[in-house]
């Protein structure tokens, strides 16, 4: 059984940085990109960007590049996002999904969200 | 970038409805148009993919079809589950943006 498993919620000052990962089990980890999806309170969804685990390349979302960076440890199946200097325009809640490649890509699976807050 | 158009951004609608959504993008692409459903306080939920193909699970009423910029997913009879938020997104041209939702609501 494909799953994607998220680390869970975060309280965070503004300036701080924040690792939140996913962990992907049920599948070969390094042949399925993982993408991240921001849902900001209230809002809809927005496209932050893709890594693909076999060989870390990445796409980011213009918006969003030089705010965040994806990494991804094959060794123990599990992508990242980090921050250096949060925001409190950061606060919202963060999925990873896996991205499949027939048909054009989509996110198949979904991990259950981390919600970060940054507030002083 | 590609911007997502979704209409309405609200509807209601009764259980046995048939309803269509649509989704329009800001210039033509190819047939990588996705669906998603979103219930509150829940991960979004793969509908269909590439504009015509239903994810595994998801039940024959749901089906969507379009092509160029216009898009639409259609519930032939609405059941008391369907009642979420539904987004389209465009996987054509990085960034893979998302339309900004339509809100399914009960009658």
């Amino acid at each position: 059984e494909v799953q994607l498993v998220q680390s869970g919620a975060e309280v965070r000052k503004p300036g701080e940085s924040l690792r939140i990962s996913c962990k992907g089990s049920g599948y070969t980890f390094t042949n399925y990109w993982i993408g991240w999806v921001r849902q900001m309170p209230g809002k809809g969804l927005e496209w932050m960007g893709i890594i693909y685990p076999g060989d870390s390349d990445t796409r980011y979302s213009p918006s969003l590049q030089g705010k965040v960076t994806f990494t991804a440890d094959r060794s123990i199946t599990t992508a990242y996002l980090q921050w250096n200097s949060l925001r409190a325009s950061d606060t919202a809640i963060y999925y990873c999904a896996r991205s499949r490649g027939d048909f054009g890509n989509y996110f198949d699976y979904w991990g259950q969200g981390t919600l970060v807050t940054v507030s002083s | 970038d590609i911007e997502m158009t979704q209409s309405p951004s609200s509807l209601s609608a009764s259980v046995g409805e048939r309803v269509t959504f649509t989704c329009r993008a800001s210039r033509p692409m190819s047939s990588w148009l996705n669906w998603y459903q979103q219930k509150p306080g829940e991960a979004p939920k793969l509908l269909i993919y590439g504009t015509s193909n239903l994810q595994s699970g998801v039940p024959s009423r749901f089906s969507g079809s379009g092509s160029g910029t216009e898009f639409t997913l259609t519930i032939s009879s609405l059941l008391p589950e369907d009642f979420a938020s539904y987004y389209c997104q465009q996987t054509y041209s990085p960034p893979h943006t998302f339309g900004q939702g339509t809100k399914l609501e009960i009658k």
